[in-house]
């Protein structure tokens, strides 16, 4: 079974414009969570789409948002990018609902504003 | 909101000692998960846990979930060089947490041969 796969996996971009990064989640998982990884404030939780439908959010900006398609690939996006958005962007995908909740990651896509 | 302390921050060992680390939470999570990642990759799901008290291994690997559900351990016996990277405990809460894990700072294991 393949695993999650991320594209692309490295970005440079400039200040104020925008970029979208896509995950492909396992076979069969309907979940996919995002996840922003930096140096100073490690893994945190960006959000999370199951059926097409955000069920969570975590604490940042309206500027980055996403979105799930009907087979369960996701996109994140991120507008008017900042040099803070440097990060290791990492999506993970779960085939269980609420109950358990083994998220399985992708390899990243490294985002780098200059 | 939730924060996860994650103890040690680095550990440099000899090949061959067992290690320990283990992470505590100032809130109550249903769900601990250990991940390793190395450099470049992504994080790999080494253990899981769903119970409080819950002791599981994986090979080398042992992990426990508190019986407070507020904290979790990790120990890594016998270690070896392939066992370098950085280690992290995952938990995640109730309700309507869903798919929001959320992460302790790290344990980075060095292994000299």
């Amino acid at each position: 079974k393949a695993g999650v796969t991320q594209t692309p996996r490295y970005l440079i971009k400039t200040r104020g414009q925008q970029v979208t990064l896509s995950c492909s989640p396992i076979s069969g998982h309907r979940s996919v969570s995002w996840y922003q990884q930096t140096p100073g404030q490690g893994l945190q939780f960006l959000f999370e789409y199951f059926s097409e439908t955000q069920r969570n959010k975590g604490n940042f900006p309206g500027r980055f948002s996403g979105r799930q398609f009907s087979n369960s690939r996701s996109e994140m996006n991120v507008s008017t990018l900042e040099l803070g958005d440097s990060a290791l962007y990492l999506c993970a995908s779960s085939s269980k609902q609420v109950a358990y909740n083994e998220q399985f990651f992708g390899p990243g896509t490294r985002l780098t504003v200059l | 909101g939730q924060q996860l302390n994650q103890s040690p921050q680095s550990m440099f060992i000899q090949e061959g000692e067992d290690v320990s680390m283990n992470c505590t939470s100032s809130s109550i999570f249903n769900t601990w998960l250990w991940y390793k990642q190395e450099p470049g990759e992504g994080p790999v799901l080494l253990i899981a846990l769903y119970k409080a008290g819950e002791l599981t291994s994986n090979g080398r690997l042992t992990a426990q979930f508190g019986i407070t559900r507020k904290d979790s351990f990790l120990n890594i016996s016998a270690s070896i060089p392939s066992d370098v990277g950085i280690y992290f405990c995952a938990g995640r809460g109730g309700g309507t947490s869903y798919g929001k894990l959320t992460f302790g700072q790290g344990t980075i294991l060095t292994v000299h041969p």
